[in-house]
């Protein structure tokens, strides 16, 4: 299965700023996409990273809040933007290679707004 | 809405017995199903996953899926206490939504000596 890395970890940062965590998968796969997971909950679809295109996002994400990048099969990127305390929670990347595969995550980024 | 449901738990589940974890969901259409693990602190880990109607295998863990009954279980066997962990299903629906997951809410099992 695919590795995925992701970068920073953990940050805390403050109110009204933006934050972008990087995703590195370690071959080349066909989906990624992006999950966030508030505290005490289960995980939550934010989007689907395309690549060479906009990201399809699910209800109740949109791109001025959370947009993303995926310049290339391996790698995409995520910013929270104008972060609240609201947005603290861990937020997680996954890599798909076909249909058939199952998903893998890395190991998410805590991120705490104070 | 399509729902993935599961009991929040926590089951409590005594070393070396069988911990045994259901989870139903709603839309028909899903095509393919996953059990993660979580540790506190910790990203999902895959653990288990199961496309056709029947059971599978692995070590000690066994997934079994009836989709006309529209449900997905999960036996550990000989729980150890390293089995202690929320465990999430997940499930994707390919005709209309590749590759997404749309996860239950989790059940924490705590495993007691």
């Amino acid at each position: 299965s695919a590795v995925i890395s992701q970068k920073p970890s953990r940050d805390i940062c403050q109110r009204g700023t933006s934050l972008t965590i990087q995703c590195q998968v370690d071959s080349q796969v066909t989906m990624m996409f992006w999950y966030r997971q508030q505290p005490g909950q289960s995980l939550t679809l934010i989007a689907t990273a395309n690549q060479g295109s906009e990201a399809t996002y699910e209800s109740g994400f949109v791109i001025d809040k959370f947009p993303i990048s995926r310049p290339n099969l391996t790698f995409s990127t995520l910013t929270v933007s104008n972060m609240s305390p609201e947005d603290s929670s861990i937020y997680l990347c996954s890599a798909l290679g076909s249909s058939n595969q199952p998903q893998h995550f890395g190991d998410g980024t805590r991120l705490s707004i104070l | 809405q399509k729902e993935v449901e599961q009991n929040s738990g926590p089951l409590s589940v005594p070393e070396g017995a069988i911990a045994s974890l259901n989870c139903t969901y709603s839309d028909r259409g899903s095509q393919s199903f996953f059990w993660y693990r979580q540790y506190s602190g910790k990203s999902p880990e895959l653990i288990m996953f199961i496309y056709s109607n029947g059971d599978k295998e692995d070590g000690r863990f066994t997934a079994q899926l009836n989709k006309a009954s529209q449900y997905v279980s999960l036996l550990i066997r000989a729980s150890q206490p390293s089995d202690a962990a929320t465990y999430r299903c997940a499930v994707t629906a390919t005709t209309d939504s590749w590759g997404k997951l749309q996860f239950g809410a989790g059940t924490q099992v705590v495993v007691t000596p």
